[in-house]
């Protein structure tokens, strides 16, 4: 079946302006995660959404990041006034919620961020 | 906070050669540990998780890792290792603030030398 999908691959942006990631989960799955993958950081977790439940936005680095999941499927990943160290992969998942916690997580591609 | 470390940055290995892929863990309670592999320009790839159970867990690939509880370890493992094996591996805990986001390893780069 379909996997995650994420769009665009690659993005090249001039550092002050605004960006929008999208990601179209597995369909079924309720559960999306946004992490971030950069030279030096590694893996970090950014945000989560589980069904109609309030995000966990507790890994957005700053205000300037916000993300909203419409409808319970496509989730779209917003940076505002971009700055050259917003530059990285951004890597989306989702998972089924079967009332376990041990599921794990299908990843799509990713988006390369590139702030000039 | 739940974390796992991967102490070497790169594994070179001969093929054929046995290839094992460090990671220690730090948690509170049980720990629920996965493996991923990312080739490049690639996402991240479910390879095998251990939750509870069998210490020797089996995954894709013919990789399979061993949950040792006394050493906080969950060693990657493959008997005999391809070309095709050179990747990024990362471990990861799921996390137990309750959103079940995964606390990743550094990742290591595994080097398969034909």
């Amino acid at each position: 079946g379909a996997g995650v999908s994420q769009s665009p691959s690659n993005k090249v942006t001039e550092k002050g302006k605004d960006v929008e990631l999208r990601c179209d989960p597995i369909s079924g799955h309720t559960a999306l995660y946004w992490y971030r993958q950069s030279l030096g950081q590694g893996l970090e977790f950014l945000i989560y959404f589980q069904g109609n439940s309030a995000p966990d936005k507790s890994g957005l680095p700053s205000d300037r990041f916000s993300a909203e999941r419409t409808g319970g499927s496509v989730s779209t990943l917003t940076i505002q006034r971009t700055q050259q160290e917003d530059s990285a992969v951004y890597l989306c998942a989702s998972s089924p919620y079967t009332g376990v916690s041990y599921n794990e997580q299908f990843f799509g591609p990713g988006t390369r961020l590139t702030v000039l | 906070a739940q974390s796992v470390a991967q102490p070497e940055d790169q594994v070179n290995v001969a093929e054929g050669n046995p290839l094992t892929v460090k990671c220690t863990y730090s948690v509170s309670g049980n720990p629920y540990l996965f493996w991923y592999v990312q080739y490049p320009n690639r996402g991240l790839q479910f390879l095998l998780k251990y939750i509870t159970g069998d210490n020797l867990v089996k995954g894709s690939y013919g990789f399979e890792a061993e949950f040792n509880k006394s050493q906080t370890s969950f060693h990657l493992k493959k008997p005999s290792a391809l070309v095709s094996d050179s990747a990024l591996y990362f471990c990861a805990v799921r996390d137990m603030g309750g959103n079940n986001r995964l606390a990743f390893g550094k990742g290591n780069q595994v080097v398969v030398i034909p």
